[in-house]
């Protein structure tokens, strides 16, 4: 099993700044995948970015980047240039290479201010 | 190209009683997973189908199942409604591998009184 965390609650941003959302995950497996999704108020989870355990280089997806620190068990997404559009809940997950099963953190409610 | 479909968005049940959500996935994909979410737990998962066979079970009773067709439309069927319950039901597709993520459904809403 896997255990992610999110520790931010809530977050604010100023429109057209950058934020980071905070993701650690604890496995014991060798490969794994993680992922951010994004879930507005009408319930659809919206998938943004993957980062394979295996993979050097940072994901980068438009605006969204994931900030993958292996040693740390860290995945952090940033988006950049927030909008106004870009207010929802945002999740962090992961799964084994062996299955599609996600563990999904408790989410972070991210509000961007005009 | 069509999304996963959820029917129905909304429901709601009386205790006791037991309800039957669909999930047409994305046209290609084999794999249909289901999610409970709540304010409480979270997302949890539930269950996963490929080619019409259960691959994998989340830790829920009995009470909940599932069923995948030959056109991969997936069904989740809940008997003894219990207040507990009343959740978001999120249904995702994908292709085979990892590296695609799941896209998800919209959800079904169910409210248990």
């Amino acid at each position: 099993a896997q255990k992610i965390t999110q520790t931010q609650p809530g977050m604010f941003v100023q429109e057209k700044e950058a934020v980071t959302l905070d993701c650690t995950y604890d496995t014991s497996d060798q490969s794994y995948g993680l992922f951010w999704y994004k879930q507005p108020s009408s319930g659809e989870m919206i998938f943004l970015i993957y980062q394979g355990s295996y993979d050097e280089q940072n994901a980068t997806e438009g605006r969204y980047s994931l900030n993958f620190q292996k040693a740390r068990k860290s995945a952090n997404l940033v988006i950049s240039a927030s909008q106004l559009g870009d207010s929802a809940m945002y999740f962090c997950a992961a799964n084994q290479n062996t299955g599609n099963q996600f563990y999904f953190g408790t989410g972070t409610s991210l509000t961007v201010i005009p | 190209k069509a999304g996963v479909t959820q029917t129905p968005r909304y429901l709601i049940k009386t205790r006791g009683q037991q309800v039957t959500l669909s999930c047409s996935p994305i046209s290609g994909h084999r794999s249909v997973s289901w999610y409970q979410q709540t304010p409480g737990q979270g997302l949890q998962f539930l269950f996963e189908y490929f080619s019409e066979t259960q691959r994998n079970k989340g830790n829920f009773p009995g009470r909940f199942s599932g069923r995948q067709f030959s056109n991969s439309r997936s069904e989740m069927n809940v008997s003894t409604l219990e207040l507990g319950d009343s959740a978001l039901y999120l249904c995702a597709s994908s292709l085979v591998g990892r590296q695609y993520g799941y896209t998800f459904g919209s959800g079904t809403r169910l409210t248990v009184v």
